[in-house]
């Protein structure tokens, strides 16, 4: 089975500019979650998209946002860059919510300068 | 609201030494899973174990083996005879089995020196 795709790996963008990342969860999965992962914060938690429908949102301004399409792909989208938005960006994704471990995504690594 | 804590920030031991990897947990739930993960230098985090709420038995595989105390809110980690290829981030989450919401540790950087 294919792992987790996330594109694009690299990216770099400036300040006020957005940015859209992309996951392709392993097939059969229908749960996906992404997390911002920086030196500093560690592993936060922006959502989770299960059925197409967001059941989770962590604690992220609006300009984070994100939907998940009907092959359980999912996109997320950060508009209004700013320079701490810079951190590499996980997407995980499971069969279900909840019970089961997560697979995660090589990650994007967002650079806004 | 959940919390996990794992104390300690980074770990340096020598090849063949034994090492525990701590994380204390806060949650309101009484159904919850428990992971460990590792996080290579290469970066993809890789699915270590998973133990839910009321199974308390201690687990082993291989050189790794896990504590799960209840009493004590703690999910601590144990390599036995650590390797150079066990240096790594290893990060403790917590997942509520409804929400399905994860909240992760700040990681354990742990290095083996040969």
């Amino acid at each position: 089975k294919a792992g987790v795709t996330q594109t694009p790996r690299y990216l770099i963008k400036t300040r006020g500019q957005q940015v859209t990342l992309s996951c392709s969860p392993i097939s059969g999965h229908r749960s996906v979650s992404w997390y911002q992962q920086t030196p500093g914060q560690g592993l936060q938690f922006l959502f989770e998209y299960f059925s197409e429908t967001q059941r989770n949102k962590g604690n992220f301004p609006g300009r984070f946002s994100g939907r998940q399409f009907s092959n359980s792909r999912s996109e997320m989208n950060v508009s209004t860059l700013e320079l701490g938005d810079s951190a590499l960006y996980l997407c995980a994704s499971s069969p279900v919510p909840g019970a089961y471990e997560q697979y995660f995504g090589p990650g994007t690594r967002l650079t806004v300068t | 609201a959940q919390k996990v804590t794992q104390a300690q920030t980074e770990i340096s031991v020598v090849e063949k030494e034994d090492v525990t990897l701590d994380c204390v947990y806060e949650t309101r739930d009484t159904t919850y899973y428990l992971f460990w993960y590792k996080q290579p230098p290469s970066g993809e985090l890789v699915f270590l174990i998973r133990r839910n709420s009321f199974d308390e038995q201690n687990e082993i595989s291989g050189r790794y083996s896990w504590n799960f105390q209840k009493s004590t809110s703690s999910f601590n980690f144990t390599i036995t005879a650590s390797q150079v290829v066990d240096s790594a981030v290893y990060f403790c989450a917590l997942t509520n089995t409804n929400a399905g919401k994860s909240t992760f540790g700040d990681g354990t950087t742990l290095t083996v020196k040969p």
